[in-house]
């Protein structure tokens, strides 16, 4: 079955730093990618999304090209700040049920140091 | 505009007991989901909707059950709690179009089973 693998957490940061959080999916088809966010104490909301291989799904600085070759949709921003702290999840769409579904993976939690 | 709310936010019950975790969306959504979120396992998908009167399993249906008699309102009921049940559970909606399927998360209700 499709599975997104995340780069184990936690993750901390001083403020300004580079940072990349990787991921690989295995799925069949042609998946929709996404990076999704979970602040403290909410939900999930997207981040960031890209639909088709070596397209760039861009949002509040941070960046994820889809990478077909690789299997990958790393996640990544130039310079961070205290309140990108939160947990990241990358996630695909399940290709065999039509778009209906997606897959998450374990998450990775970020923090940022001032 | 309210988006996705859940409640309770916080519920403990004991082994054996009974109760709904309630969702309502005013997006005018067709689908709607739940998912579990467990420390270091991601979201599982436990059964989604894609319209109203219509129901579905997903990765971990057992323990639960759901209902969809109208567009707004998607309730899962747990019956007979176990500590296995104990879990933070997201509901969340989208508007099925052609592209990738967006989903909108509640802030999510934490489950105590003991």
């Amino acid at each position: 079955g499709n599975s997104v693998t995340q780069m184990e957490g936690p993750v901390t940061l001083s403020e300004e730093a580079f940072l990349t959080i990787n991921c690989t999916y295995t799925a069949t088809g042609y998946p929709s990618l996404f990076w999704y966010v979970q602040y403290p104490g909410e939900g999930l909301q997207l981040l960031l999304k890209a639909t088709k291989a070596d397209d760039k799904g861009s949002n509040k600085g941070f960046e994820a090209t889809y990478r077909k070759e690789t299997t990958s949709f790393h996640l990544e921003k130039g310079s961070v700040q205290v309140s990108d702290s939160a947990v990241y999840f990358c996630a695909l769409t399940d290709q065999n049920f039509g778009n209906e579904k997606l897959t998450f993976g374990t998450g990775t939690r970020l923090t940022i140091i001032p | 505009n309210a988006g996705v709310t859940q409640t309770p936010k916080f519920r403990i019950l004991k082994i054996g007991q009974s109760m709904t975790l309630q969702c309502t969306q005013d997006m005018n959504h067709n689908y709607m989901y739940w998912y579990r979120q467990d420390p270091g396992m991601g979201l599982k998908l436990i059964y989604y909707s894609v319209g109203a009167g219509i129901t579905d399993k997903g990765e971990v249906p057992n323990g639960y059950n759901v209902s969809r008699s109208t567009t707004e309102d998607f309730p899962l009921r747990l019956e007979l709690a176990a500590p296995s049940q104990t879990s933070v559970y997201f509901c969340a909606s989208s508007l099925r179009v052609t592209g990738a399927n967006v989903l909108t998360f509640g802030a999510g209700s934490r489950l105590t089973v003991l």
